[in-house]
């Protein structure tokens, strides 16, 4: 199964702020995708992150306040831009195992967010 | 609208004791799986099962896919079972190729 990485693990800032997360992957991967969980909460998709094309939002999710990048196979930023109180969440990243031929997914870590 | 739904939203439980959590799915999926999420917000994949049954260790899982539902089954629980269960499907069809649409959870607690 894939292996993935999350950076920073948690962070706390302050409104009004940016916060970038990075979500690395051991092995070529076609699609990534970032989710959002708030306290209490399920997990929500907020996009899917292409290589080499716009990520595609989920409704209800912006380009403007979540701008996403896909350098490379292997590689995506998740931006949380112009942080509010409400942002607080765990944001984490999946992907599918390029290895296998199933649909399985696999999530990192997630970054822990607390906007003060 | 596409919908997952998990029973019972909680469960409380002796050491020892066997539980089923449920799933159920508006319909058709690629991809139906499992996972347990850890007090530190991990989720940890337990089974990828669009349809049939499988097992690993005191956990197995069922899915009737024509029924529309997957059964978890935690025999002989541990308090290190305790925790949030999420089902999860990618519903077949469409433009939703890989989207995972996640379930409430339900939340275990296990009393040694």
């Amino acid at each position: 199964s894939a292996v993935i990485s999350q950076k920073p693990s948690r962070d706390i800032c302050q409104r009004g702020t940016s916060l970038t997360i990075q979500c690395q992957v051991d092995s070529q991967v076609t699609m990534m995708f970032w989710y959002r969980q708030q306290p209490g909460q399920s997990l929500t998709l907020i996009a899917t992150a292409n290589q080499g094309s716009e990520a595609t939002y989920e409704s209800g999710f912006v380009i403007d306040k979540f701008p996403i990048s896909r350098p490379n196979l292997t590689f995506s930023t998740l931006t949380v831009s112009n942080m509010s109180p409400e942002d607080s969440s765990i944001y984490l990243c999946s992907v599918e195992d390029a290895q296998a031929s199933t649909y399985e997914q696999y999530f990192g870590p997630g970054t822990r967010l607390t906007v003060t | 609208g596409i919908q997952v739904e998990q029973s019972p939203p909680d469960l409380i439980l002796q050491e020892g004791a066997n539980s089923t959590l449920r799933c159920n799915f508006s319909d058709s999926v690629n991809n139906l799986q499992w996972f347990h999420q850890n007090p530190w917000g991990q989720l940890i994949n337990l089974f990828y099962i669009p349809s049939g049954t499988k097992q690993n260790g005191r956990l197995s899982a069922t899915t009737v896919a024509t029924e529309r539902y997957s059964l978890l089954y935690i025999s002989s629980s541990q308090t290190t079972d305790s925790g949030v269960y999420f089902c999860a499907a990618d519903f077949a069809g469409g433009t939703s190729y890989g989207k995972l649409t996640f379930g409430q959870g339900t939340i275990l607690t296990v009393h040694p």
